[in-house]
């Protein structure tokens, strides 16, 4: 399966501890984004990344984020001192390019809960 | 604007007929527009998109029209299956936003056998 490939798929963490999500984009695609889902919700943007780059973090809270993709390695979503309200799921999508005729395809996703 | 809900608008069709999924946006700088489908526990995925100096574009069984006077996005699937049951999500690029998707609020499919 050549598609975006996303682990863990379920995380558990208890407040105050530190969850990291993995994610490995497409082949040949160089371009990765994050967005959170809570339940009954629409994808919401949170960062956009090339290789060792942060393009647009626009969508990330200010604290306790962070996100990197390394020239080597999946891309890292860092979450510190996680508290109730980061429970969501959180999912990575890639793309070869930007723009029309270059769409994200999404993984399935981490399940973060948060006891 | 962004939707935002704690109940997913749901359509229920027959099996074999024809469905009908419609999608609203705000920002007339919207330059790309593309239909999600997200089944329970997975990620959503890619079913057709439209640049905005189209008005439909078809696909294998689904036909997507945009019409940019109204704003107004509409996903059509011909000859619903069991298997399309999922929830649908537009989302666009904004032309003056990067490359960021900005999703709508999503409507569950249901199709009865």
């Amino acid at each position: 399966n050549a598609g975006v490939m996303q682990n863990p798929r379920h995380l558990v963490r208890r407040r105050g501890q530190e969850a990291r999500l993995r994610c490995s984009p497409m082949k040949g695609h160089s371009h990765v984004y994050w967005y959170r889902q809570l339940p009954e919700e629409g994808l919401k943007f949170m960062v956009y990344l090339q290789k060792e780059n942060i393009i647009d973090e626009s969508g990330m809270p200010k604290e306790r984020f962070s996100a990197e993709f390394p020239k080597e390695g999946p891309s890292i979503l860092r979450i510190q001192q996680v508290v109730r309200g980061d429970s969501a799921a959180y999912f990575c999508a890639s793309s070869p390019g930007t723009g029309g005729g270059q769409p994200q395809h999404f993984g399935d996703g981490t399940r973060l809960s948060i006891l | 604007g962004e939707s935002v809900g704690l109940h997913l608008p749901t359509l229920s069709v027959q099996e074999g007929d024809n469905s009908i999924i419609n999608c609203a946006y705000s920002n007339s700088a919207s330059d790309y527009f593309i239909w999600y489908k997200q089944e329970s526990g997975k990620g959503p995925q890619f079913i057709i998109d439209i640049r905005s100096n189209m008005d439909k574009r078809q696909g294998q069984r689904v036909t997507v029209l945009l019409n940019k006077t109204v704003k107004h996005l509409s996903l059509q699937i011909a000859a619903t299956q069991p298997g399309d049951s999922a929830v649908y999500f537009c989302a666009e690029i904004r032309g003056n936003a990067g490359n960021m998707l900005t999703f709508g609020g999503g409507t569950r499919l249901m199709v009865k056998p």
